[in-house]
């Protein structure tokens, strides 16, 4: 059973960037054909969808935050990271890791992190 | 704004039937997908595409699509069911590459 866990700095201070890793255990980042994506959450609101990547290499963002976020991925690692620049206050928020399926017509995350809470602080 | 709109709260008595919907432009060529989330814990899907349903949800668990409507409806809510309820799919824009949209948010009270 494939399990993801999110790693990386609690505290980031503005304008620097935020950093985190996801670790995939129980099968191979590269076996299927699933894409890894990175959804965030602020304290007591929704879910935003940061962008995605498939082990080709090949990436999608979301369009509010393209210019700022860079995902990659180690498959040797197992494991994909997200990086976000130039970050304020309105970037806290817990950061979820995410197996997405991509169906013809369906878009689907059928696996999830347990999160990690990352604040924007000086 | 989302482009997936959903009411912000809806509640159900314990045993009814209750039905969250979730709007948007692209549910009209898109299937929603549904995740539920407790308080402190990370999202979990609870039907994808027409009406499919991963290992381990419950079949009181369904969903259902008209026009540019998605719906998920729990038949016999427990109270176990009280959560948020996301509903997802692509952007409207048609365009290339897609990304991917959540609505934001019904929080489901169970009486």
């Amino acid at each position: 059973q494939v399990q993801l866990q999110e790693s990386g700095p609690g505290l980031v201070k503005p304008s620097q960037t935020l950093s985190l890793t996801c670790t995939v255990s129980g099968g191979s980042i590269s076996s299927g054909s699933y894409y890894w994506s990175w959804i965030r959450q602020p304290a007591g609101k929704g879910l935003e969808w940061i962008g995605r990547i498939y082990t080709s290499g090949s990436t999608n963002y979301n369009p509010s935050l393209k210019s700022r976020v860079t995902i990659s991925v180690d498959t040797s690692k197992n494991q994909f990271s997200l990086k976000l620049s130039s970050v304020t206050a309105a970037d806290t928020a817990v950061y979820y890791c995410a197996r997405e399926r991509v169906a013809t017509i369906i878009y689907y995350m059928d696996v999830w992190g347990k999160g990690t809470t990352v604040t924007v602080s000086s | 704004s989302s482009e997936l709109t959903q009411d912000p709260a809806v509640s159900v008595a314990l045993g009814q039937t209750v039905r969250i919907t979730c709007q948007g432009d692209s549910l009209r060529s898109y299937y929603a997908s549904w995740y539920q989330q407790k308080p402190g814990q990370a999202p979990v899907l609870v039907i994808y595409g027409k009406n499919n349903r991963p290992s381990g949800i419950p079949d009181r668990f369904s969903g259902s699509s008209s026009g540019n409507t998605a719906s998920l409806t729990i038949t016999g809510a427990q109270a176990e069911d009280e959560a948020d309820y996301y509903c997802n799919s692509r952007d409207s824009s048609g365009n290339h590459p897609p990304y991917v949209v959540f609505g934001g948010g019904t929080k489901l009270t169970v009486l």
